[in-house]
């Protein structure tokens, strides 16, 4: 079966613009999280989605916003790039119920120059 | 946002040789993980950890989750070349909860 599968790999923006980040959950899977990772520090918790549902957002602006498709995958929209909303994110996917592991794809390198 | 306190922050071993990192919380969780990200990639997940008290092992890896529910560890036995990568430490306060990550240890195996 397929992992966590997340595009684009890499992607180059400018400061202003907007970015849109696309991740497919693990077949079966319900539930997606975003998370943002900068050099050096471990992820941080974006988003959580869950059934089409917000579940949870962490503590990132307004620029930052999700939605979750009738399949399950999921986009993250980052509008008004800052030069600091440059990092790796992060999709993990989890069945949503219970004590629920999540996987993680392989990220979207983000460059804001 | 929160982070939790992990140790070393890097380490130097030879091939062969135990490794031993820990991972603590000011907080209480009901779940740890431990989680590898080797360069380009995202987290691969080693082991998870759903009990106070709990010990396991996945191959030469153990990991035991504090009696505290504050803490964690995480031993590599007769380290490998390929084990080059950083590890990280997640916790986790309920099942539908967002994870809480540490900075990472990262390892790196001199052959």
């Amino acid at each position: 079966d397929a992992g966590v599968t997340q595009s684009p790999t890499h992607l180059i923006k400018t400061r202003g613009q907007q970015v849109t980040l696309r991740c497919s959950p693990i077949s079966g899977h319900k539930s997606v999280s975003w998370y943002q990772q900068v050099l050096g520090q471990g992820p941080q918790f974006i988003f959580q989605y869950y059934e089409k549902e917000e579940r949870g957002r962490g503590n990132f602006p307004d620029r930052f916003s999700a939605r979750q498709f009738p399949n399950y995958s999921s986009e993250l929209n980052v509008n008004a790039l800052l030069l600091g909303d440059s990092a790796l994110y992060l999709c993990a996917s989890s069945g949503g119920t219970g004590a629920d592991t999540q996987y993680f794809g392989p990220g979207t390198r983000l460059t804001v120059l | 946002g929160q982070q939790l306190n992990q140790s070393p922050q890097s380490m130097f071993i030879q091939e062969g040789e135990d490794v031993s990192m820990n991972c603590t919380s000011s907080s209480i969780f009901n779940t740890w993980l431990w989680y590898k990200q080797e360069p380009g990639e995202g987290p691969v997940l080693l082991i998870a950890l759903y009990k106070a008290g709990e010990l396991t092992s996945n191959g030469r890896l153990t990991a035991q989750f504090g009696i505290t529910r504050k803490d964690s560890f995480l031993n590599i036995s007769a380290s490998i070349p390929s084990d080059v990568g950083i590890y990280f430490c997640a916790g986790q306060r309920s099942g539908n909860t967002p994870l809480v990550f540490g900075k990472g240890t990262r390892l790196s195996v001199i052959a």
